[in-house]
């Protein structure tokens, strides 16, 4: 099974500051990397496909970049409503879940 | 707008069987593979498998000799069981589409997820 591996677990930031989530699989998953974000009591919203294509409708502040085993997820400048938590997931192989990276109001 | 929802029993007794279907409105069942995520409460999520519109499931090797998905096309629907659960099986329950994107299937439709307690 490819073991997901996301850092750090939880941060705190402010409106307009720049974000970086990191994920790291278990083994090379080539460019088979999605992501994910998840409101509080709401279901996951699709994001990123393919390690760095954004789904339509999502704003040009997210981006994601990697190949093989490392992969990032970054927000240019953080807006309120992107305060969530975040999930990689590969696709390589079936599919597993990072565990999630919860991004707070600092 | 493809729109998914869940339904089934909120409340499932130790050792039974875990049941719900996730009804597709807004475009056709066939031609997708439709998937089951959980959600533990405060926990992150698991996948728990998938099936084409025409069989072929997959599921994860952790559930693999509990879970069933089926998928009924004359209703538009498809199914989850899940056998001989315990408390560690209470979670929102999420059905979810896996689209296709130019080679890659991520799950770009999911249900509103509902809540399965396992308790006597």
């Amino acid at each position: 099974d490819i073991q997901m591996t996301q850092s750090p677990s939880s941060l705190s930031a402010s409106v307009g500051d720049r974000v970086t989530i990191t994920c790291r699989a278990s083994q090379n998953i080539s460019n088979y990397l999605n992501w994910y974000q998840q409101k509080s009591g709401k279901a996951p919203q699709f994001l990123i496909y393919g390690t760095s294509s954004l789904q339509s409708g999502v704003p040009s502040r997210f981006s994601g970049s990697g190949s093989g085993t490392d992969f990032t997820l970054t927000i240019s400048s953080l807006q309120p409503e992107d305060f969530a938590t975040y999930y990689c997931q590969q696709s390589y192989s079936t599919y597993t879940f990072g565990q999630g990276t919860r991004v707070e109001i600092k | 707008q493809v729109q998914l929802q869940e339904s089934g029993p909120g409340l499932v007794k130790p050792s039974e069987t875990l049941s719900l279907t996730c009804t597709v409105s807004g475009g056709s069942i066939n031609n997708h593979y439709w998937g089951w995520i959980r959600q533990p409460p405060g926990k992150g999520l698991e996948w728990i498998g998938y099936s084409y519109y025409s069989g072929s499931p997959n599921y994860n090797p952790s559930l693999e000799s509990r879970v069933t998905i089926s998928v009924d096309t004359s209703k538009n629907q498809f199914s989850l069981k899940l056998s001989s659960v315990t408390a560690a099986d209470t979670a929102v329950y999420y059905c979810a589409r896996c689209g296709y994107y130019s080679g890659w299937f991520p799950f770009d439709y999911w249900g509103q997820g509902t809540l399965v307690t396992v308790s006597s």
